[in-house]
Protein backbone atom coordinates (compact mmCIF):
# COMPACT_ATOMS: atom_id res chain seq x y z
CA UNK A 1 0.00 0.00 0.00
CA UNK A 2 1.39 3.02 -0.98
CA UNK A 3 2.35 5.50 1.94
CA UNK A 4 3.30 9.46 2.46
CA UNK A 5 3.53 11.15 5.80
CA UNK A 6 4.40 14.59 5.83
CA UNK A 7 6.32 16.52 9.31
CA UNK A 8 5.94 18.38 10.77
CA UNK A 9 2.45 18.94 10.94
CA UNK A 10 2.47 22.60 11.63
CA UNK A 11 5.48 24.87 12.00
CA UNK A 12 5.52 28.49 12.40
CA UNK A 13 8.47 30.96 11.12
CA UNK A 14 9.57 34.75 11.36
CA UNK A 15 9.22 36.18 8.48
CA UNK A 16 12.98 35.68 6.74
CA UNK A 17 13.36 32.15 8.59
CA UNK A 18 14.56 29.26 6.04
CA UNK A 19 13.25 26.22 7.16
CA UNK A 20 12.50 22.46 4.98
CA UNK A 21 9.77 20.72 4.92
CA UNK A 22 9.57 17.06 4.61
CA UNK A 23 7.38 14.30 2.64
CA UNK A 24 8.56 10.35 3.17
CA UNK A 25 6.78 8.00 0.70
CA UNK A 26 6.20 4.22 0.73
CA UNK A 27 5.63 3.22 -2.79
CA UNK A 28 6.05 0.29 -5.05
CA UNK A 29 7.73 2.23 -8.11
CA UNK A 30 7.71 5.67 -8.18
CA UNK A 31 6.10 7.32 -11.21
CA UNK A 32 5.86 11.11 -9.77
CA UNK A 33 6.12 12.86 -6.52
CA UNK A 34 3.91 16.28 -6.58
CA UNK A 35 3.66 19.66 -4.58
CA UNK A 36 0.74 21.29 -3.88
CA UNK A 37 -0.22 24.59 -2.12
CA UNK A 38 -3.52 24.65 -0.51
CA UNK A 39 -4.86 28.29 1.02
CA UNK A 40 -7.58 28.04 3.78
CA UNK A 41 -11.33 27.39 1.81
CA UNK A 42 -9.31 26.75 -1.51
CA UNK A 43 -8.37 23.71 -4.00
CA UNK A 44 -4.89 22.49 -3.54
CA UNK A 45 -2.61 24.63 -6.40
CA UNK A 46 0.05 22.65 -8.01
CA UNK A 47 3.98 23.44 -6.97
CA UNK A 48 6.12 20.79 -8.56
CA UNK A 49 6.34 17.58 -10.07
CA UNK A 50 9.74 15.45 -9.33
CA UNK A 51 9.99 12.38 -11.05
CA UNK A 52 13.80 10.85 -10.31
CA UNK A 53 16.25 10.96 -7.01
CA UNK A 54 18.33 13.64 -7.30
CA UNK A 55 16.10 15.68 -9.45
CA UNK A 56 16.09 19.53 -8.22
CA UNK A 57 12.96 22.21 -8.79
CA UNK A 58 12.81 25.71 -8.03
CA UNK A 59 10.29 28.52 -8.21
CA UNK A 60 10.46 32.05 -6.45
CA UNK A 61 11.33 31.08 -2.42
CA UNK A 62 10.40 27.63 -2.73
CA UNK A 63 13.19 24.61 -3.55
CA UNK A 64 12.01 21.08 -4.00
CA UNK A 65 14.21 18.11 -3.96
CA UNK A 66 13.70 14.40 -4.02
CA UNK A 67 15.91 10.80 -3.03
CA UNK A 68 14.59 7.65 -2.71
CA UNK A 69 12.80 7.69 0.43
CA UNK A 70 11.71 10.92 0.70
CA UNK A 71 11.57 14.65 -0.62
CA UNK A 72 12.12 18.19 1.26
CA UNK A 73 10.42 21.63 0.43
CA UNK A 74 13.20 24.19 0.77
CA UNK A 75 11.73 27.41 2.13
CA UNK A 76 13.91 30.07 1.63
CA UNK A 77 13.83 33.65 3.29
CA UNK A 78 9.68 32.94 3.79
CA UNK A 79 7.33 36.17 3.68
CA UNK A 80 3.75 36.05 5.12
CA UNK A 81 2.45 35.19 1.96
CA UNK A 82 3.93 32.28 2.11
CA UNK A 83 1.32 30.54 5.13
CA UNK A 84 -0.74 27.85 3.70
CA UNK A 85 -0.85 23.76 3.97
CA UNK A 86 2.00 22.57 1.66
CA UNK A 87 0.74 19.10 0.09
CA UNK A 88 2.81 16.46 -0.94
CA UNK A 89 1.39 13.55 -3.48
CA UNK A 90 2.97 10.49 -5.11
CA UNK A 91 1.82 8.68 -8.18
CA UNK A 92 2.78 4.70 -7.74
CA UNK A 93 3.80 2.75 -11.30
CA UNK A 94 0.60 0.94 -12.55
CA UNK A 95 -1.71 4.05 -10.94
CA UNK A 96 -3.49 6.76 -12.41
CA UNK A 97 -4.59 8.26 -9.11
CA UNK A 98 -2.32 10.14 -6.65
CA UNK A 99 -1.74 9.23 -2.54
CA UNK A 100 -1.27 12.28 -0.68
CA UNK A 101 0.13 12.96 3.06
CA UNK A 102 -1.89 15.28 5.45
CA UNK A 103 -0.10 17.85 4.90
CA UNK A 104 2.54 20.77 6.48
CA UNK A 105 0.58 23.95 7.71
CA UNK A 106 2.86 26.43 7.38
CA UNK A 107 2.50 30.17 9.05
CA UNK A 108 4.87 32.93 8.60
CA UNK A 109 4.96 35.39 11.03
CA UNK A 110 5.90 39.08 10.25
CA UNK B 1 -4.70 28.09 -17.78
CA UNK B 2 -6.42 25.16 -16.95
CA UNK B 3 -9.98 25.72 -15.22
CA UNK B 4 -12.09 23.42 -12.94
CA UNK B 5 -15.19 24.43 -11.85
CA UNK B 6 -17.55 23.30 -9.31
CA UNK B 7 -20.70 23.87 -9.39
CA UNK B 8 -21.39 24.99 -5.48
CA UNK B 9 -18.97 26.34 -3.40
CA UNK B 10 -21.14 26.05 0.05
CA UNK B 11 -24.01 22.99 0.43
CA UNK B 12 -26.94 22.41 3.10
CA UNK B 13 -28.36 19.22 2.56
CA UNK B 14 -30.59 17.06 5.07
CA UNK B 15 -29.81 13.56 5.93
CA UNK B 16 -31.72 11.17 3.22
CA UNK B 17 -31.55 13.66 0.26
CA UNK B 18 -29.53 12.87 -2.82
CA UNK B 19 -27.06 15.36 -3.35
CA UNK B 20 -25.73 15.93 -6.57
CA UNK B 21 -21.42 17.51 -7.12
CA UNK B 22 -20.71 18.97 -10.63
CA UNK B 23 -17.60 19.30 -11.98
CA UNK B 24 -16.47 20.74 -15.65
CA UNK B 25 -12.86 21.18 -16.79
CA UNK B 26 -12.18 23.10 -20.07
CA UNK B 27 -8.88 21.65 -20.87
CA UNK B 28 -10.05 18.39 -22.64
CA UNK B 29 -8.30 16.54 -19.60
CA UNK B 30 -9.12 12.44 -20.13
CA UNK B 31 -8.80 11.93 -16.51
CA UNK B 32 -11.07 13.15 -13.45
CA UNK B 33 -11.11 13.05 -10.13
CA UNK B 34 -13.47 13.00 -6.85
CA UNK B 35 -11.61 14.13 -3.40
CA UNK B 36 -12.91 14.55 -0.11
CA UNK B 37 -10.89 16.36 2.26
CA UNK B 38 -11.31 16.05 6.01
CA UNK B 39 -9.02 17.49 8.86
CA UNK B 40 -6.35 15.20 9.90
CA UNK B 41 -7.28 12.69 7.05
CA UNK B 42 -6.23 14.66 4.00
CA UNK B 43 -7.53 13.87 0.67
CA UNK B 44 -8.69 10.84 0.23
CA UNK B 45 -9.76 9.86 -3.30
CA UNK B 46 -13.55 8.54 -3.75
CA UNK B 47 -13.73 7.96 -7.28
CA UNK B 48 -11.88 8.34 -10.93
CA UNK B 49 -12.55 8.41 -14.52
CA UNK B 50 -10.29 7.61 -17.11
CA UNK B 51 -12.40 8.38 -20.04
CA UNK B 52 -16.58 9.22 -20.67
CA UNK B 53 -18.44 6.38 -19.38
CA UNK B 54 -14.93 4.51 -17.58
CA UNK B 55 -15.04 4.98 -13.93
CA UNK B 56 -12.65 3.56 -10.99
CA UNK B 57 -13.58 3.34 -7.34
CA UNK B 58 -10.88 5.16 -5.25
CA UNK B 59 -9.98 4.25 -1.40
CA UNK B 60 -13.83 5.38 0.01
CA UNK B 61 -16.29 4.85 -2.87
CA UNK B 62 -18.93 3.82 -0.23
CA UNK B 63 -22.25 5.85 -0.27
CA UNK B 64 -21.04 7.50 -3.57
CA UNK B 65 -21.61 7.21 -7.29
CA UNK B 66 -20.32 9.16 -10.59
CA UNK B 67 -21.45 9.36 -13.89
CA UNK B 68 -19.05 10.90 -16.78
CA UNK B 69 -21.19 11.25 -20.15
CA UNK B 70 -19.49 14.26 -21.28
CA UNK B 71 -15.43 14.33 -21.23
CA UNK B 72 -15.13 17.82 -19.58
CA UNK B 73 -18.01 16.64 -16.84
CA UNK B 74 -17.62 14.59 -13.92
CA UNK B 75 -20.79 14.25 -11.49
CA UNK B 76 -20.35 13.09 -7.81
CA UNK B 77 -23.65 11.33 -6.24
CA UNK B 78 -24.66 11.09 -2.54
CA UNK B 79 -27.54 8.39 -3.16
CA UNK B 80 -28.70 9.25 0.44
CA UNK B 81 -26.63 11.60 1.94
CA UNK B 82 -25.64 10.91 5.83
CA UNK B 83 -23.65 13.06 8.47
CA UNK B 84 -20.57 11.23 8.06
CA UNK B 85 -20.59 12.74 4.17
CA UNK B 86 -19.93 16.20 5.76
CA UNK B 87 -16.60 17.26 4.63
CA UNK B 88 -15.36 19.58 2.03
CA UNK B 89 -15.14 17.93 -1.96
CA UNK B 90 -12.07 18.70 -3.83
CA UNK B 91 -12.54 17.41 -8.04
CA UNK B 92 -9.33 17.84 -9.88
CA UNK B 93 -8.49 17.03 -13.41
CA UNK B 94 -5.41 16.38 -15.49
CA UNK B 95 -4.11 14.63 -18.84
CA UNK B 96 -4.42 10.78 -19.27
CA UNK B 97 -1.59 8.66 -20.67
CA UNK B 98 1.47 6.91 -19.61
CA UNK B 99 3.12 10.17 -17.94
CA UNK B 100 2.72 10.83 -14.18
CA UNK B 101 0.98 14.32 -15.14
CA UNK B 102 0.00 16.75 -12.07
CA UNK B 103 -3.71 16.76 -11.51
CA UNK B 104 -5.52 20.49 -11.25
CA UNK B 105 -8.15 20.83 -8.46
CA UNK B 106 -11.26 23.05 -8.24
CA UNK B 107 -12.44 25.60 -5.57
CA UNK B 108 -14.02 22.51 -3.43
CA UNK B 109 -17.49 22.57 -2.12
CA UNK B 110 -18.12 22.42 1.67
CA UNK B 111 -21.58 19.83 2.11
CA UNK B 112 -22.91 19.99 5.40
CA UNK B 113 -25.38 17.35 5.77
CA UNK B 114 -27.60 18.16 9.08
Amino acid sequence: EDQVTQSPEALRLQEGESSSLNCSYTVSGLRGLFWYRQDPGKGPEFLFTLYSAGEEKEKERLKATLTKKESFLHITAPKPEDSATYLCAVQATGRRALTFGSGTRLQVQP
Amino acid sequence: DVKVTQSSRYLVKRTGEKVFLECVQDMDHENMFWYRQDPGLGLRLIYFSYDVKMKEKGDIPEGYSVSREKKERFSLILESASTNQTSMYLCASSLGGASPYEQYFGPGTRLTVT
